[in-house]
């Protein structure tokens, strides 16, 4: 059974830095690409980044280019999220998301990031 | 970059009902590069759809989708009390690479 497990919410102050975290299981790791879609509050679904873990080869939507950077483990089938200085606007849902062909066949459970002073 | 406008934003049906939803793109989209996809109040999307018309593993046959142009529908043939929820398309591009739709929220009536 594929899964993709999201590390737990986070609360942060603006400024601070930030990494997130996605478990794939179940399928061949690193032969899937595996990416990011956020959620802002009551918000609808936007892609921000997807990743090959086998090469790290690395897509950004120009949204998010520069403003997050993605990554991946492949000895520990995890991929990451991360931010170096958060702000308000980056509150959202974060959720993981495997690619298939040209669609998210399997999505994690959602990671709910706060910016709050 | 292409835009997919989503409508209605809201349906508000009762069950047993015909739900018809439809995403339409800015310009062509192929077929192929055109998914559907299910959220309930909080929980993460699950997929419904992908290249216009093949259901997902997992998803009852009430759930269609269909393609004319560059209009794509999906069709809830008869509303179950979980179907309602809020439906996305997404379309796979150039830059950026996915797209997601506004969504539409099936509600009950």
């Amino acid at each position: 059974e594929v899964q993709l497990v999201q590390s737990g919410a986070e609360v942060k102050k603006p400024g601070e830095s930030l990494k997130i975290s996605c478990k794939g299981s179940g399928y061949t790791f690193t032969t899937s690409w595996i990416g990011w879609v956020r959620q802002m509050p009551g918000k609808g679904l936007e892609w921000m980044a997807i990743i090959y873990p086998r090469d790290s080869d690395i897509r950004y939507s120009p949204s998010f280019q520069g403003q997050v950077t993605i990554s991946a483990d492949k000895s520990i089938s995890t991929a990451y999220l991360q931010w170096s200085s958060l702000k308000a606007s980056d509150t959202a849902i974060y959720y993981c998301v495997r690619h298939t062909a040209h669609y998210f066949d399997y999505w994690g459970q959602g990671t709910l990031v706060t910016v709050s002073s | 970059e292409t835009v997919l406008t989503q409508s209605p934003g809201t349906l508000s049906l009762s069950p047993g009902e015909r739900a018809t939803l439809s995403c339409r793109a800015s310009q062509s989209v192929s077929s192929t590069y055109l998914a559907w996809y299910q959220q309930k109040p909080g929980q993460a999307p699950r997929l419904l759809i992908y290249g216009a018309s093949s259901r997902a593993t997992g998803i009852p046959d009430r759930f269609s989708g269909s393609v004319s142009g560059t209009d794509f529908t999906l069709t809830i043939s008869r509303l179950e009390p979980e179907d309602f929820a809020v439906y996305y398309c997404q379309q796979y591009g150039t830059s950026p690479l996915f797209t997601f739709g506004p969504g539409t929220k099936v509600d009950i009536k």
